[in-house]
């Protein structure tokens, strides 16, 4: 079965600086997809960035990038120039080729103005 | 356009009635799914269809039925409600084994009083 961890359940960084969120993910699957979905207080989830498991280039769009360790079965969210229309809950996702996406429990980023 | 829309956003009723949500998405995706948000914002599947075929059935007590008349819409029955099943319902649709992930719709709060 897959797990998905998001070892930190609240951040806070400074507007215009950079953070990370942290995830690991454990799957069996060798041919899998990763994600980073946003939900601000709107409570809409939105499709961050992905990744492809059997790609090595980092994903990256626009602020937002990821740093991808296959071997650590790690994939964490890079966020720079950090804005206020940033705050919300980040989940990290995985899912095989079913589409069955496993969340971790979310991470709340607060952005200090 | 609205790519997945849910109805209603809000919904207050009274513990053992019978309440219905609905789910519709425009984007030709073939594959839907409900998922449950608790008060600690952890995702939890519920159910998938493809092509109107259930493909997901986890451990949900058998109050909640879906129904999908057409790969279009999948709607959500819940009988005898109970307080504990107040939540954000989340309705999500995508391309099965595209690895593009979902496009959730905007959610139902769910408030069993």
């Amino acid at each position: 079965a897959q797990t998905v961890t998001q070892s930190q359940p609240e951040m806070s960084v400074q507007e215009a600086e950079t953070v990370t969120l942290s995830c690991t993910y454990d799957t069996s699957e060798s041919d899998y997809y990763l994600f980073w979905y946003k939900q601000p207080p709107s409570r809409q989830m939105i499709l961050v960035i992905r990744q492809e498991a059997y790609k090595q280039q980092n994903a990256t769009e626009n602020r937002f990038s990821v740093n991808f360790q296959k071997a650590a079965k790690s994939f964490s969210l890079k966020i720079s120039d950090s804005q206020l229309g940033d705050a919300a809950m980040y989940f990290c996702a995985c899912t095989n080729r079913d589409d069955k996406i496993i969340f971790g429990k979310g991470t709340r980023l607060h952005i200090l103005p | 356009d609205t790519a997945v829309s849910q109805t209603p956003k809000y919904l207050v009723t009274q513990m053992g009635n019978d309440k219905s949500i609905k789910c519709e998405q425009n984007l030709g995706h073939d594959t839907m799914y409900w998922y449950k948000q608790d008060s600690k914002k952890f995702l939890k599947i519920m159910f998938s269809y493809n092509n109107k075929e259930l493909i997901i059935n986890e451990t949900v007590p058998n109050r909640f039925s879906p129904k999908s008349p057409d790969k279009a819409h999948l709607n959500l029955h819940i009988n005898s409600l109970e307080l504990g099943d107040s939540a954000v319902y989340f309705c999500a649709s995508s391309h099965t084994g595209q690895g593009y992930g979902y496009t959730f719709g905007s959610g139902t709060r769910l408030t069993v009083v």
